[in-house]
């Protein structure tokens, strides 16, 4: 099956810690983001990548980092700096971010929260 | 003003009854738009994309006003299981040949027995 997976489910870190959220797709898709999920709130772009090897900020960047090494996958490393990382963070994939006509496809989600 | 935006809701509606929610967005050189349902503490599932005026799946029908910069969802004899949130999707160029996916709050529907 075709798909995006995120693990873990569940995550619990304490403060000042670095925790790194997994996420792989095996669509073949070109584009893989980042989003925060808080309640009430609709999803906000952390952080995006178009290629292998390049990725860009999103718009809540800041306390955040990412690699993109392999096509499949798109890590993203929750820093200490991240002032309220508690949250609901997902990930997803599209063909590509370069027209304006593709859908994105979300993984099940990583729920983080600071102990 | 929002870029995207919906109405929260909740709106309550009895099983049988036909619910419409719409979504505005604010930049006209938007793309492509699309209705994603998600269910409590789940991702969101793609329901439904709109390219050109509408689109129709079954129970579903979505419609796209371009003059004025809406974008609407039908669901006709509703079911307990559609009780959940439905995200409004925009998709719009911000250069360089490159788009980003704009998305709304989220309507919450509760379809009641």
């Amino acid at each position: 099956d075709g798909g995006i997976t995120q693990s873990p489910k569940y995550l619990f870190r304490k403060e000042g810690q670095n925790v790194t959220l997994s996420c792989e797709q095996n669509l073949n898709h070109d584009a893989m983001y980042w989003y925060r999920q808080d309640p009430g709130q609709g999803l906000r772009l952390i952080y995006y990548s178009q290629i292998v090897n390049d990725f860009q900020k999103g718009d809540i960047a800041e306390g955040y980092s990412v690699s993109r090494e392999k096509k499949e996958s798109f890590p993203l490393t929750v820093t200490s700096a991240q002032k309220n990382p508690t949250a609901f963070y997902l990930c997803a994939s599209s063909i590509s971010r370069t027209s304006g006509y593709n859908e994105q496809f979300f993984g099940p989600g990583t729920r983080l929260t600071v102990l | 003003r929002k870029e995207v935006e919906q109405d929260p809701g909740p709106f309550n509606v009895p099983e049988g009854a036909t619910v419409a929610f719409n979504c505005t967005y604010s930049n006209s050189a938007s793309q492509s738009f699309f209705w994603y349902r998600q269910d409590c503490r789940k991702e969101p599932k793609l329901l439904m994309s709109v390219y050109s005026s509408g689109n129709e799946d079954g129970r579903f029908t979505a419609q796209l006003n371009r003059a004025s910069q809406y974008i609407s969802l039908l669901i006709r004899d509703s079911k307990l299981s559609d009780s959940a949130t439905y995200l409004c999707v925009v998709n719009m160029g911000v250069g360089s040949g490159t788009y980003k996916y704009i998305f709304g709050t989220g309507t919450r529907l509760k379809v009641l027995a």
